[in-house]
C-alpha cells in the first residue's frame, strides 16, 4: 500500500530537549516536504527536498532542520524546541514529473512543547 | 504575508445542494493550483488540480474554476453529500519553485443531511 508514515503520532516534550520526527514514504517519490498546521494559518511549509541531499527552506524554517540522506526518509529535527513550535506537523511526498503534482500526506504528528 | 487566502472559515450546506468554496491568491507567479480535503485525525488528501492554462477542470462531482485576471479560484461540489464534510485547503505553486506549495487557511465544510 502506498503511504507516507510519520512517527510518532503524538509527542509531548519539554523546552530545549532535542527531538526528531521521522517520515518515510514507499512510493519512490523525489519530492518530500514538511508542513505545520496552526489554527487560522492553514498549512505552512517548513522545508522541502527535491531529491537526496537537496533541500530548501519553505516559509517557516526557523528552529527546524532536515536531512535527506535516503530517498525514502525525510526526518524533521528540532534541536531546541520551544513552546511556539507546538503544532500539528505533516510530512508529504510527491512525484517529480516536470512540476509539482499532488502530494501524499502522512497522518500527522501532534507535538506539544511545554 | 498570506499569498493564498480562503476568507470563509466555514460553510454550511444542505445535502444535495451545491457547495462553493473560494480561494484568492496574490502571487502572479502561481501557475498551478490544487485542492485538498482533510478529515479529522488524518492527513490532507488530494482532490483536484488546475493549471493556469485552463479555466475549468472537472472530476465527477468536483469542478474547479480559475479566474486568472481576478486571481481567484473556486471549488464546486455538486451535489454535496454528508461525507464531503471536511476541511478544504487550496494550494498554489509557481513553475519555477518545484516542490514548494503555498496553502490557504482552510474552509470547514459541513453538509447537513
Amino acid at each position: 500500500e502506498a503511504q507516507v508514515t510519520q512517527n510518532p503520532r503524538y509527542l509531548i516534550t519539554v523546552t530545549g530537549k532535542k527531538l526528531t520526527v521521522t517520515c518515510s514514504q514507499n512510493m519512490n517519490h523525489e519530492y518530500m516536504s514538511w508542513y505545520r498546521q496552526d489554527p487560522g494559518l492553514g498549512l505552512r511549509q517548513i522545508y522541502y527536498s527535491m531529491n537526496v541531499e537537496v533541500t530548501d527552506k519553505g516559509d517557516v524554517p526557523e528552529g527546524y532542520k532536515v536531512s535527506r540522506k535516503e530517498k525514502r526518509n525525510f526526518p524533521l529535527i528540532l534541536e531546541s524546541p520551544s513552546p511556539n513550535q507546538t503544532s500539528l506537523y505533516f510530512c508529504a511526498s510527491s512525484l517529480r514529473t516536470g512540476r509539482i503534482t499532488e502530494a501524499f500526506f502522512g497522518q500527522g504528528t501532534r507535538l506539544t512543547v511545554v | 504575508d498570506q499569498q493564498v487566502k480562503q476568507n470563509s472559515p466555514s460553510l454550511s450546506v444542505q445535502e444535495g445542494r451545491i457547495s462553493i468554496l473560494n480561494c484568492d491568491y496574490t502571487n502572479s507567479m502561481f501557475d498551478y493550483f490544487l485542492w485538498y480535503k482533510k478529515y479529522p485525525a488524518e492527513g490532507p488528501t488530494f482532490l483536484i488540480s488546475i493549471s493556469s492554462i485552463k479555466d475549468k477542470n472537472e472530476d465527477g462531482r468536483f469542478t474547479v474554476f480559475l479566474n486568472k485576471s481576478a486571481k481567484h479560484l473556486s471549488l464546486h461540489i455538486v451535489p454535496s453529500q454528508p461525507g464531503d464534510s471536511a476541511v478544504y485547503f487550496c494550494a498554489a505553486s509557481a513553475g519555477t519553485s518545484y516542490g514548494k506549495l503555498t496553502f490557504g487557511q482552510g474552509t470547514i465544510l459541513t453538509v447537513h443531511p
